[in-house]
């Protein structure tokens, strides 16, 4: 089964604003990945963040982890139509290391 | 630096055929993926190494779906025989270790695209 599940499922939003997507998962995890998936394309890795971490930033990418409440989001601040892709969470799982992704959020940032 | 490799790029099968798919990982990746993507859902784990030991393959349909990780480099996934569920697309990923022994991350490959009619 999937472990994460991303909210919300789709977001439209015009050139400079900001992105906020979030990600729900379910067991313990040793950290949580955000990846972006342009149509057709292969998988690229964002930013991870460890679960003994709270908040990591990447240039325009800004990721917070409550671990109590099993939950992370990723922002992106001053959107790029360039932006507009599908963004998954990944978790790693404390249990066996594997990674398990989320369902995704589609964005489409307008020009 | 190379990148994942994966074969073929797409393919077309008939339902009940046989189909494999190859993935060459970035050199001295001790981790692969293999997951299953169907149009508009995330990607879902089938079965991931290390080197060449199976770590999870909870979620592969072991009565069609098989793997294997010869010397711990290359990969093969093969269905037989395949079903109409089966089109998505199968990607591979490949990382240096799991991410909780260092912050690495996984990189993918470009995908097969499978069509089964």
């Amino acid at each position: 089964s999937q472990q994460g599940e991303e909210d919300p499922q789709a977001l439209s939003i015009q050139e400079g604003e900001n992105a906020t997507m979030n990600c729900s998962y379910k067991t313990s995890i040793n950290n949580l990945q955000w990846y972006r998936q342009n149509s057709g394309r292969g998988l690229v890795h964002l930013i991870l963040i460890r679960s003994n971490e709270r908040e990591k930033h990447s240039g325009r990418l800004r990721v917070t982890l409550d671990t109590s409440k099993k939950s992370s989001s990723l922002l992106i601040t001053a959107s790029r139509a360039a932006d507009t892709a599908s963004y998954f969470c990944a978790t790693e799982q404390y249990i066996n290391n594997d990674m398990r992704f989320g369902a995704g959020t589609r964005l489409t940032v307008k020009p | 630096e190379a990148g994942v490799a994966q074969s073929p790029r797409y393919k077309i099968i008939e339902k009940r055929q046989s189909v494999a798919f190859w993935c060459n990982p970035i050199s001295g990746h001790a981790t692969l993926y293999w997951y299953q993507q169907i149009l508009g859902q995330g990607p879902k784990l089938l079965i991931q190494f290390q080197n060449n030991g199976v770590v999870d393959d909870s979620q592969l349909p072991k009565d069609r779906f098989s793997a294997e990780r010869l010397k711990g480099v290359d990969s093969t996934l093969k269905i037989q025989p395949a079903k109409l569920e089966d089109s998505a697309v199968y990607l591979c990923a490949s990382s240096l270790v799991p991410a909780v022994i260092m912050n690495t991350e996984a990189f993918f490959g470009q995908g097969t695209r499978l069509t089964v009619v």
